[in-house]
């Protein structure tokens, strides 16, 4: 059924980066997309991007790039998203999260599992 | 970006109770909507897939329907767990987007 567990929360200075890990565990890794999104207190979903599963290719929300990079090591089987430039507005959870579909070109996708969370805090 | 709108925002009901909740995307999506419960503290669980298939280890209370633009998650016969917030999450087209959410509580 696979399991991601993420790293610890980040408490971080306005203009720092940080970066999320995301161990992956249960499925082949190498054979799904991976999708990073995150949740501001008390407000909806928020995508902020994926990347395939070789790694070698990313796509991110407008919103996002070049603040954004998103990253693998199939070594590991983890995933990672590194987001600088920090600013309060960006407190929030943040979770990785497996693709998956239905097998068939242009078909639907979903998100399952998901990771349990991170939490970043930005406050000086 | 394509815009989910879900209604209604909170929604008040008793154990037991039928509820559906509605989730409207600002253009034709086909089927490519999913829904997701979202308890105080944890990670969202996807509920349904493709507009109306029930994930593995859902209960069958859960079901939806829809396709185009308006789509709907019925819970039927409300059990005390399902007073949670959820989500609908459009994969039509990149970035992907979700709905505000929908606060379902005891009445």
């Amino acid at each position: 059924q696979g399991q991601l567990v993420q790293s610890g929360a980040e408490v971080k200075k306005p203009g720092a980066a940080v970066k999320v890990s995301c161990k992956a565990s249960g499925f082949t890794f190498t054979r799904y997309h991976m999708h990073w999104v995150r949740q501001a207190p008390g407000q909806s979903l928020e995508w902020l991007g994926i990347i395939n599963p070789s790694g070698d290719s990313t796509n991110y929300a407008q919103k996002f790039q070049g603040r954004v990079t998103v990253t693998r090591d199939t070594s590991t089987s983890t995933v990672y998203m590194e987001l600088s430039n920090l600013r309060s507005e960006d407190t929030a959870v943040y979770y990785c999260t497996r693709e998956v579909n239905a097998a068939v070109a242009g078909a639907n996708n979903w998100f399952d599992p998901w990771g349990q969370g991170t939490l970043v805090t930005v406050s000086s | 970006d394509i815009q989910m709108t879900q209604s209604p925002s909170s929604l008040s009901a008793s154990v037991g109770d039928r509820v559906t909740i509605t989730c409207r995307a600002s253009q034709r999506i086909n089927n490519y909507l999913n829904w997701y419960e979202q308890k105080p503290g944890k990670a969202p669980n996807l509920l349904i897939y493709t507009a109306s298939r029930l994930q593995s280890g859902v209960p069958s209370r859960f079901s939806g329907s829809g396709s185009g633009t308006d789509f709907t998650l019925t819970i039927s016969g409300l059990q005390p767990e399902d007073f949670t917030t959820y989500y609908c999450q459009q994969s039509y087209s990149a970035p992907q987007t979700f709905g505000q959410g929908t606060k379902l509580e005891i009445k």
